[in-house]
């Protein structure tokens, strides 16, 4: 099965900054590739899918690159409400594979 | 609206089984299925099991691929997944989530079920 490898675990940043997470697939998986944000205690949400692709409603400081093995999700400048644990998700084919996970904080 | 609304909370003994209902509304279900997702106390998240509305395409993680069945009642839009001979270790929030059958990304998510199991 194709492994989804995160990093950083985790990070703390400052209001404003930019901030990218990487995400890397052990085999190409195309563009088939998902973000999620998880606040404390919530649901899950869709960010991104199709690797770039905003899901509806997500703010614009958000944005997905990358295609076969390695994506990355930008947030462009930092809010406090971004406090969250991200994740990426393969759905090429099954498994539907998520990686472990970002913890991003407020300095 | 697109809703995926969940069963409660459940309180099970090692050994037992669980079965969570899931029941969509708000949208058609043809060309969308169900994945069900978990998350231990603290943990990530994780896959489990995908279904299609039909039931003719089923997938499972392998770590479940002995312990759960996925179902699907097209007639009331309702999914299911039971999972078998339950562990302390399986106590977890379990998730249904939305995606189109040919990419499924989820782009909704139930409210999520609460599984505790203890002796």
């Amino acid at each position: 099965d194709i492994q989804m490898t995160q990093s950083p675990s985790s990070l703390s940043a400052s209001v404003g900054d930019r901030l990218t997470i990487t995400c890397r697939a052990s085999q190409g998986i195309g563009n088939y590739l998902a973000w999620y944000q998880q606040e404390p205690g919530k649901v899950p949400k869709l960010l991104i899918y199709a690797a770039s692709t905003l899901h509806s409603g997500v703010p614009s400081r958000f944005s997905g690159s990358g295609s076969g093995t390695d994506f990355t999700l930008t947030i462009s400048s930092l809010q406090p409400e971004d406090v969250a644990t991200y994740y990426c998700q393969k759905y090429n084919s099954a498994p539907y594979t998520f990686g472990g996970g970002t913890k991003v904080e407020i300095k | 609206q697109v809703k995926l609304e969940q069963s409660g909370a459940e309180v099970k003994k090692p050994g037992a089984s669980v079965k969570i209902s899931c029941k969509a509304s708000g949208y058609i279900v043809t060309n969308y299925g169900i994945s069900w997702v978990r998350q231990a106390p603290g943990g990530g998240l994780e896959w489990m099991a995908w279904i299609t509305s039909d039931n003719a395409n089923i997938k499972h993680a392998q770590n479940f691929l002995d312990r759960v069945t996925v179902t699907t009642d097209k007639t009331t839009t309702t999914t299911y997944m039971e999972l078998r001979s339950l562990r302390p270790n399986d106590t977890a929030i379990y998730y249904c989530a939305r995606g189109i059958e040919v990419a499924p990304d989820l782009d909704y998510w139930g409210q999520g079920t609460l599984v505790t199991v203890s002796s």
